[in-house]
């Protein structure tokens, strides 16, 4: 079964500060990755994704993210955040050929970034 | 940008009565909806997946004569709590599938705050 552990709950840096969020997942087959950024009270925004092609994905907002199949891991990257970076980030993983279906998402990881 | 809205965004109803969540596709057509369950600081948890014009595939631990799933049409499923309880309180999200060509494009709604007293 499918299954994403993002390694850090929280994740206090310093504004103008590098950034990485960390992802690993379990899968058999060939999987589809995510990352989503969840404002307060919001819905979830995509970030990136990796479906294919270059290992390394760019992203929104400055982000960018890593697919490491020999690690199965899929960490998230940022080299200078600011504090309107600070959210919480889900890493999702989708498996299935042509697409994808459901995603099953990690626990979320907590960025706050403090002046 | 393909839009998803949610309906209402915020209720509150009392234990015993039911309450109906709107998510609709602004600009594609979605054959797939997913509805997710939210709990204050922890993760989406995938409730069921919903097909347009057939029944809706529930996960494993969820009650599916309480959370009723319709998808009559390509741009709207919606979600039925009957019977909420307080336990039921929790953030759904809704997401719709976009199926262009190959490239399967999954959008997610704002979210409702439900709120059983």
């Amino acid at each position: 079964a499918q299954s994403v552990t993002q390694l850090d709950s929280q994740v206090p840096v310093f504004e103008e500060a590098p950034v990485e969020l960390r992802c690993n997942y379990s899968s058999s087959v060939s999987v589809y990755l995510f990352w989503y950024v969840q404002y307060p009270n919001q819905g979830l925004q995509l970030l990136l994704k990796y479906l294919s092609g270059s290992t390394l994905v760019k992203g929104i907002n400055g982000f960018e993210a890593e697919f490491n199949k020999s690690q199965t891991s899929f960490h998230l990257r940022k080299p200078s955040v600011h504090i309107s970076d600070t959210a919480e980030y889900f890493c999702a993983v989708s498996e299935g050929a042509g697409g994808y279906n459901k995603l099953i998402f990690g626990a979320g990881t907590r960025l706050a970034v403090h002046p | 940008g393909a839009v998803v809205s949610q309906h209402p965004s915020r209720v509150i109803c009392k234990s015993g009565t039911s309450v109906k969540i709107e998510c609709r596709s602004l600009d594609f057509q979605a054959t797939t909806m997913f509805w997710y369950r939210q709990f204050p600081k922890q993760s989406l948890m995938l409730m069921a997946t919903s097909n347009e014009g057939s029944k809706a595939t529930y996960e494993q631990g969820v009650e599916k004569d309480k959370f009723l799933i319709n998808h009559a049409s390509l741009t709207l499923s919606t979600l039925t709590v009957t019977s909420a309880h307080p336990e039921d309180s929790s953030f759904y999200i809704c997401s719709a599938r976009e199926d262009r060509q190959l490239v399967h494009e999954q959008y997610f709604g704002p979210g409702t705050r439900l709120t059983v007293t």
